[in-house]
C-alpha cells in the first residue's frame, strides 16, 4: 500500500544565494527566540538568538529578525553553502529565562550546486 | 564550549525491557536539563524538565512512570523508558541550559539516541 509521511516546508537556493527562512511563533507574550539547525540523525544545534526588546541580531553569515507586531521570526543565511543544508527550527520561550522552549515545525534548507 | 553528549547513540531492544539513556554537560555545569522526543520529519516535543536534585516536571500526557528521570549531579541527567514497546521507537534528544552570564539562558542540546523496540 502506499505510505502517507509528513513532509516538512522545504526551501530549495542555490550555492552562493541568500536563503530566507520564516517563522510565525504563537504567543505575543513570548520574549526570546532563538534558531537550531539539524542536519539528519543528530541534535539540534544553537544557531542564533535575539530577545524581544530586539528586532534585528547580525552573527556570522546569519541574521535573525523579529517582528512582533505580526509575530513573525526570520533567519537569513548569506552566501548560502552546502554545509547549510538541514532542517532549521525555530523556537519560542514564553519565560525568557530558556525554560520552555516550544518548537516550531520546521523548515528543510536544501542547498543544490 | 557548551558540548552535550548522550548515550548510547542508538539502541535496539526487545519489547518489555527497560532501556536507560544518559545526558552529560562536558565543559560545563547544568542545574535544569530537559528531554525531548522526535519522531521523523516532526518537531521536538518537550518530554519533561529535569532539575537538580529534586523531582522531574513532566508534560501533560507523558507517564511519568514510563519514563524515569534522574538528575543526580549538576553534569548528568538519565532517562529510563521502562517496558518499552515498539509505540516508544524514536529519536531522544536532551538538552541543558547554561547560565550565558546575563539574563538568558541558552539550551544546548545533545546529539540525540535513536531507540528502536522491537
Amino acid at each position: 500500500g502506499e505510505s502517507v509521511g509528513l513532509h516538512l516546508p522545504t526551501l530549495s537556493v542555490q550555492e552562493g544565494d541568500n536563503s530566507i527562512i520564516n517563522c510565525a511563533y504563537s504567543n505575543s507574550a513570548s520574549d526570546y527566540f532563538i534558531w537550531y539547525k539539524q542536519e539528519s540523525g543528530k541534535g539540534p544545534q544553537f544557531i542564533i538568538d535575539i530577545r524581544s526588546n530586539m528586532d534585528k541580531r547580525q552573527g556570522q553569515r546569519v541574521t535573525v529578525l523579529l517582528n512582533k507586531t505580526v509575530k513573525h521570526l526570520s533567519l537569513q543565511i548569506a552566501a548560502t553553502q552546502p554545509g547549510d543544508s538541514a532542517v532549521y527550527f525555530c523556537a519560542e520561550d514564553l519565560t525568557g529565562g530558556g525554560n520552555k522552549l516550544t518548537f516550531g515545525t520546521g523548515t528543510q534548507l536544501k542547498v543544490e550546486l | 564550549g557548551a558540548v552535550v553528549s548522550q548515550h548510547p547513540s542508538w539502541v535496539i531492544c526487545k519489547s518489555g525491557t527497560s532501556v536507560k539513556i544518559e545526558c552529560r554537560s562536558l565543559d560545563f555545569q547544568a542545574t535544569t536539563m530537559f528531554w525531548y522526543r522526535q519522531f521523523p520529519k516532526q518537531s521536538l516535543m518537550l518530554m519533561a524538565t529535569s532539575n537538580e536534585g529534586s523531582k522531574a516536571t513532566y508534560e501533560q500526557g507523558v507517564e511519568k512512570d514510563k519514563f524515569l528521570i534522574n538528575h543526580a549531579s549538576l553534569t548528568l541527567s538519565t532517562l529510563t523508558v521502562t517496558s518499552a514497546h515498539p509505540e516508544d521507537s524514536s529519536f531522544y534528544i536532551c538538552s541543558a541550559r547554561r547560565l550565558a552570564g546575563g539574563s538568558t539562558d541558552t539550551q544546548y542540546f545533545g546529539p540525540g539516541t535513536r531507540l528502536t523496540v522491537l
